[in-house]
């Protein structure tokens, strides 16, 4: 079956350090891959999403690519902001199936 | 994007009392809809998928009497918790595709307290 293994947290980070939250997957077929993000109190939005292989996802100056060699889809931001704390989930879906499985997700603290 | 709209987002029921959660899709017709529950510091877990006039698929091991589904019209699925005890505390998310390439979007989730 599906499975996603993401980053343990929780991750402290100073404002304008580099970020990484590692994912890898394992998956049957053609996944497409998501990161969630949750701010404190709030539901799931959608931050990027990658469909095929090598697709790169960005939004907000997060980016991830979709490696289907290292079955990977690591999220990665040069310059993080006190505003970017939150738990970040990666996820996928299998080709024709709309169920998200999830990561156990990663608590992102940046301190100013 | 697509808005989905839950409500309550939060509420607190006395243990052996039922509470409802409403999920509604706003701009769209959703024929599916899922439902997730979120345990403190876990990931989200399916519980089981919403279909728009036909019975809800519940995921192995979540109890299809304890956790009804109701999904009545295309822009509204419910979930009742019946007979409500404190280890159903949780944070209960729905989700629903929609536009191309069907997206998922999720609901603002509702926190149950049970007490």
């Amino acid at each position: 079956g599906n499975s996603v293994t993401q980053m343990e947290g929780p991750v402290t980070l100073s404002e304008e350090a580099f970020l990484t939250i590692n994912c890898t997957y394992t998956a049957t077929g053609y996944p497409s891959l998501f990161w969630y993000v949750q701010y404190p109190g709030e539901g799931l939005q959608l931050l990027l999403k990658a469909t095929k292989a090598d697709d790169k996802g960005s939004n907000k100056g997060f980016e991830a690519t979709y490696r289907k060699e290292t079955t990977s889809f690591h999220l990665e931001k040069g310059s993080v902001q006190v505003s970017d704390s939150a738990v970040y989930f990666c996820a996928l879906t299998s080709f024709g199936n709309e169920k998200l499985t999830f990561g156990t997700g990663t608590r992102l603290t940046i301190i100013p | 994007g697509a808005v989905v709209s839950q409500h309550p987002s939060r509420v607190i029921c006395k243990s052996g009392t039922s509470v409802k959660i409403e999920c509604r899709s706003l701009d769209f017709q959703a024929t599916t809809m899922f439902w997730y529950r979120q345990f403190p510091k876990q990931s989200l877990m399916l519980m089981a998928t919403s279909n728009e006039g036909s019975k809800a698929t519940y995921e192995q091991g979540v109890e299809k009497d304890k956790f009804l589904i109701n999904h009545a019209s295309l822009t509204l699925s419910t979930l009742t918790v019946t007979s409500a005890h404190p280890e159903d505390s949780s944070f209960y998310i729905c989700s629903a595709p929609a536009g191309v390439g069907n997206t998922i979007y999720f609901g603002e989730g509702s926190w149950l307290t049970v007490v």
